[in-house]
């Protein structure tokens, strides 16, 4: 089955500067990638996704980027705000298969 | 909508004890999907049904994990009996179809505490 890495799993960056995650897939098929943000005692929320025919993606200080070649994908967060910390999820999926995640980010935003 | 809904938010019990979660989808999604939260093993996925009928259950870590969804608005998590090493958090998840790039939307999950 697909298998999904997630780096780094934790992230400390002073507000103002970027924040990169970066996730990898096993699985050649998959086409559907989203990723999540949990803040603490919520369930995950998408933030953006990107789909297999897009090489990049942006909304306002987020943006995602695939590789298909090599497999793998990263979120970038510009201009980091304390609210932006949280537990990121990269996700993965193919077809009718339902989401596996990787194992999380935890991002600090230091004011 | 409210989102998908989730009791109870926290429940602690004792060893052997059966627990039950329960989950309210979204209206008018087609697939529900159960995952547990460990520090570990980060978000698992246990088992998903579509269109009310178990797809793959693959992911229930043992015989003492049941899940049913009777009708498109209800769905339940069952642990019997219940052990420490169940401590988690699980969240329920809808979303309009299965996979298929399809937005799941979470649940803000129950917190399980075995003790």
């Amino acid at each position: 089955g697909e298998n999904v890495e997630q780096h780094p799993s934790t992230l400390s960056v002073q507000e103002g500067d970027s924040a990169v995650i970066k996730c990898t897939y096993s699985d050649s098929a998959s086409n559907y990638f989203p990723w999540y943000k949990q803040e603490l005692g919520k369930g995950p929320q998408l933030i953006i996704d990107i789909r297999s025919n897009v090489g990049e993606k942006k909304d306002q200080r987020i943006a995602v980027t695939l590789n298909k070649t090599a497999k793998h994908f990263s979120l970038h967060i510009t201009e980091t705000q304390p609210e932006d910390s949280a537990v990121y999820f990269c996700a993965v999926n193919s077809g009718n298969t339902p989401l596996v995640f990787g194992k999380g980010t935890r991002l600090s935003v230091i004011a | 909508d409210a989102g998908v809904i989730q009791s109870p938010r926290h429940e602690v019990t004792e060893m052997g004890q059966e627990v039950t979660l329960r989950c309210k989808p979204i209206s008018g999604h087609n697939s529900l999907f159960w995952y547990r939260q460990t520090m570990m093993r980060g978000l698992e996925l246990l088992i998903y049904f579509n269109n009310n009928v178990p797809i793959d259950d693959s992911g229930m870590p043992e015989d003492r994990f049941s899940a049913k969804m009777p009708n498109a608005s209800f769905s339940t998590l069952k642990i019997q009996p219940s052990e420490p090493r169940d401590s988690a958090v699980y969240f329920c998840a809808s979303s309009q179809e299965q996979g298929a790039q399809s937005e799941a939307f979470f649940g803000q999950g129950t917190r399980l505490t075995v003790v």
